[in-house]
C-alpha cells in the first residue's frame, strides 16, 4: 500500500520568502513522486517529479524538490515566493498500474 | 495535441436523475482515470482503466458507472445522482513506462447535484 501525508493544510508566506511544503510518503516498492500546482478552477498541472536519477529535482516556475530516502520526504521548496504561487499543491506517489496517491492538498498563500 | 478533454465543464442535475461525463485524449495513453476532488480531501480515485475494454475499482467506486469501449475515450456514469456527488471531477491520462507513470490531467467537471 502506498500513502502521502502532506503536512500543513495551509502554508502563508511573505512575497519574496522561502517556500516550504512538505510531502512525507510510504510506499512499499522504489516510489516514483510527484508535485502538481492547481490554480483556481483549474486541472492538476505537473510542477516535478523524481526520476531516481538524482535526488534534487528541479521542476518549474523555480522550484526544486529533494528526495530523501531515509526521511521517505519530498518536500518541495521555492527560495523566493512570487505572488503568482498562490495556488493548491498536491504531492503524489504513483504505484501499481500507474495508480497514484494524493495527498490532502497544501493552500499556499503569498502575502504582499 | 488537445490532451485530455472533458465535457461538460458544469453540470447542474437533481436528485435521481442520470448523466455521463466524457473524457477524452489524444496522447495514444493505455491508462485513465476518474477521480473526484472534494474540499480538503485531495483526490480520490473512483475507476481506472489499463486498456481498451477493462476498467477496475479505485477508493471510491459506488453509485458510478464507467466504460472504455474506445482508447481515447473513458466515460463515467452515474446513474441517480445524489447530493453527495457534489464534487469537481477530474480525468486522467498516463502511459505505462513513461515518464514515471506521470498523469496528464483534464481542466474538470463541476458537478451540483440539488
Amino acid at each position: 500500500a502506498q500513502s502521502v501525508t502532506q503536512l500543513g493544510s495551509h502554508v502563508s508566506v511573505s512575497e519574496g520568502a522561502l517556500v516550504l511544503l512538505r510531502c512525507n510518503y510510504s510506499s512499499s516498492v522504489p516510489p516514483y513522486l510527484f508535485w502538481y500546482v492547481q490554480y483556481p478552477n483549474q486541472g492538476l498541472q505537473l510542477l516535478l517529479k523524481y526520476t531516481s536519477a538524482a535526488t534534487l529535482v528541479k521542476g518549474i516556475n523555480g522550484f526544486e524538490a529533494e528526495f530523501k530516502k531515509s526521511e521517505t520526504s519530498f518536500h518541495l521548496t521555492k527560495p523566493s515566493a512570487h505572488m503568482s504561487d498562490a495556488a493548491e499543491y498536491f504531492c503524489a506517489v504513483s504505484g501499481n498500474a500507474g495508480k497514484s496517491t494524493f495527498g490532502d492538498g497544501t493552500t499556499l498563500t503569498v502575502k504582499p | 495535441n488537445a490532451g485530455v478533454t472533458q465535457t461538460p465543464k458544469f453540470r447542474v442535475l437533481k436528485t435521481g436523475q442520470s448523466m455521463t461525463l466524457l473524457c477524452a485524449q489524444d496522447m495514444n495513453h493505455e491508462y485513465m482515470y476518474w477521480y473526484r476532488q472534494d474540499p480538503g480531501m485531495g483526490l480520490r480515485l473512483i475507476h481506472y482503466s489499463v486498456g481498451e475494454g477493462t476498467t477496475a475499482k479505485g477508493e471510491v467506486p459506488d453509485g458510478y458507472n464507467v466504460s472504455r469501449l474506445k482508447k481515447q475515450n473513458f466515460l463515467l456514469g452515474l446513474e441517480s445522482a445524489a447530493p453527495s456527488q457534489t464534487s469537481v471531477y477530474f480525468c486522467a491520462s498516463s502511459q505505462p513506462g513513461l515518464a514515471n507513470n506521470e498523469q496528464f490531467f483534464g481542466p474538470g467537471t463541476r458537478l451540483t447535484v440539488l
